[in-house]
């Protein structure tokens, strides 16, 4: 079984339009997050989960919006996309969202606006 | 901005040769994490390091936690085309929320 799986892994789409992606973890964690992946490679933190709890909200346009029906599952809805949003889109969850979680991520949800 | 400096971006490497990536932070660092990605994967966990100074060793690779805990180094000896991606380092300043150095990414010349 896959331990953070997201949904889907690709998606090619019009600006303007609005899509949604969606991850699930099995590993029992509490806290989950996006992260956002450029064409350099960089990450970049969106949001992140604690138990259903935003606890960090970066510097995101509000197009952007996350939403965590229980602690398994955080999605993430983006609205009247635009070409700079163009990126990969990583899930990832840890046990712990202090000092000693490490990530799993997913295997990336590639988005490509037209 | 981004908190965690890591170089070099790029690693052209020879196979059978030795390399370093570097990573620094202006801040203290409670810990520091590192991650590889393969081409067209996602970054996997590879160790932490907590203590001041400490220093851990799996097979080729051997990570490194500075004294003043702000840089962290990864040294892998005699590189093999397996050892191809892109190497990430993530710190916590302040026992803050993780921040991902830029990468440093690796290819391998046969």
């Amino acid at each position: 079984d896959t331990a953070v799986s997201q949904t889907p892994k690709y998606l090619v789409t019009q600006m303007g339009n609005d899509k949604s992606i969606k991850c699930e973890q099995n590993l029992g964690h509490d806290t989950m997050y996006w992260y956002k992946q450029d064409s350099k490679k960089f990450l970049k933190i969106m949001f992140s989960y604690n138990n259903k709890e935003l606890i960090i909200n970066e510097t995101v346009p509000n197009r952007f919006s996350p939403k965590s029906p229980d602690k398994a599952h955080l999605n993430l809805h983006i609205n009247s996309l635009e070409l700079g949003d163009s990126a990969v889109y990583f899930c990832a969850s840890s046990q712990e969202a202090g000092v000693a979680g490490e990530l799993f991520f997913g295997e990336g949800s590639r988005l490509t606006v037209l | 901005g981004q908190q965690v400096m890591q170089i070099p971006q790029y690693q052209h490497v020879q196979e059978g040769e030795d390399f370093t990536t570097y990573c620094n932070s202006s801040t203290t660092l409670s810990n520091i994490q590192w991650y590889k990605q393969r081409p067209g994967g996602h970054p996997v966990f590879l160790i932490q390091l907590v203590k001041s100074g400490e220093v851990k060793k799996q097979k080729r690779l051997t990570f490194q936690f500075g004294e003043a805990k702000k840089n962290s180094s990864l040294h892998i000896t005699a590189t093999q085309t397996t050892d191809v991606g892109t190497y990430f380092c993530a710190g916590r300043p302040n026992d803050y929320k993780l921040s991902f150095g830029a990468g440093t990414t690796v290819t391998v010349r046969a």
